[in-house]
């Protein structure tokens, strides 16, 4: 099966401009996460997609962060402005939504570089 | 909130010495998965652990989750270049399937 698709694969922007992500998760998998990874530190969860909708977004910083899910299929997350704190891989995960398993597949990243 | 830690979070090794990374969760785990993540890429599922005391083997690699359910280890016999990553175990926190990851254990393997 296709894995998870991201792109693009690398961005580099200048502080106070917008950037968006794309995700195209695994075929079949409801449920997305968005997370942001900082170099040197373990990957952090942003949001939480069922479907289209909402699990989680507690961990998103609303005032400059948005994403969102249409069709319950691919999904964008968007930066705006950007600071220089949030230079980091910004990657996408899903998973099947029920079962024993808690796997989770992950596309390759955006390398988002902040100047 | 709840917490994974793991050590340590560097390790050398020349290549054929064993290596081994510790997981501490601050609560006890429904589960607990490890990924690999190779430099320049994304982390990859290696395992998942359910029971108390279990242990599984892949290969070389051998993964322990604790009776308390609140640790873990991850041991490789005999490194090879090819082990060359960070190394991240992860618990669930919710029942929304959410996973809290470690901070990773970064390997290198000097030939």
């Amino acid at each position: 099966e296709a894995g998870v698709a991201q792109s693009p694969r690398y961005k580099i922007i200048e502080k106070r401009q917008s950037v968006a992500f794309w995700c195209n998760p695994i075929s079949g998998h409801a449920t997305l996460y968005w997370y942001q990874q900082i170099l040197g530190q373990g990957p952090k969860l942003l949001i939480q997609f069922q479907n289209n909708g909402v699990v989680d977004d507690s961990q998103l910083p609303k005032d400059r962060f948005s994403a969102e899910r249409l069709k319950g299929v691919d999904s964008t997350l968007k930066i705006q402005p950007a600071k220089l704190e949030d230079s980091a891989v910004y990657l996408c995960a899903s998973s099947r939504p029920s079962g024993s398993s808690y796997e989770q597949y992950f596309g390759p990243g955006t390398r988002l570089t902040v100047t | 909130g709840q917490q994974v830690m793991q050590i340590p979070q560097y390790q050398h090794v020349q290549e054929g010495e064993d290596f081994t990374t510790y997981c501490n969760s601050s609560t006890t785990l429904s589960n607990i998965q490890w990924y690999k993540q190779r430099p320049g890429g994304h982390p990859v599922f290696l395992i998942q652990l359910v029971k108390s005391g279990e242990v599984k083997k892949q290969k070389r690699l051998t993964f322990q989750f604790g009776e308390a359910k609140k640790n873990s280890s991850l041991h490789i016999t005999a490194t090879q270049t090819t082990d060359v990553g960070t190394y991240f175990c992860a618990g669930p926190r919710s029942s929304a399937r959410q996973l809290t990851f470690g901070s990773g254990t970064q390997l290198t393997v000097l030939p």
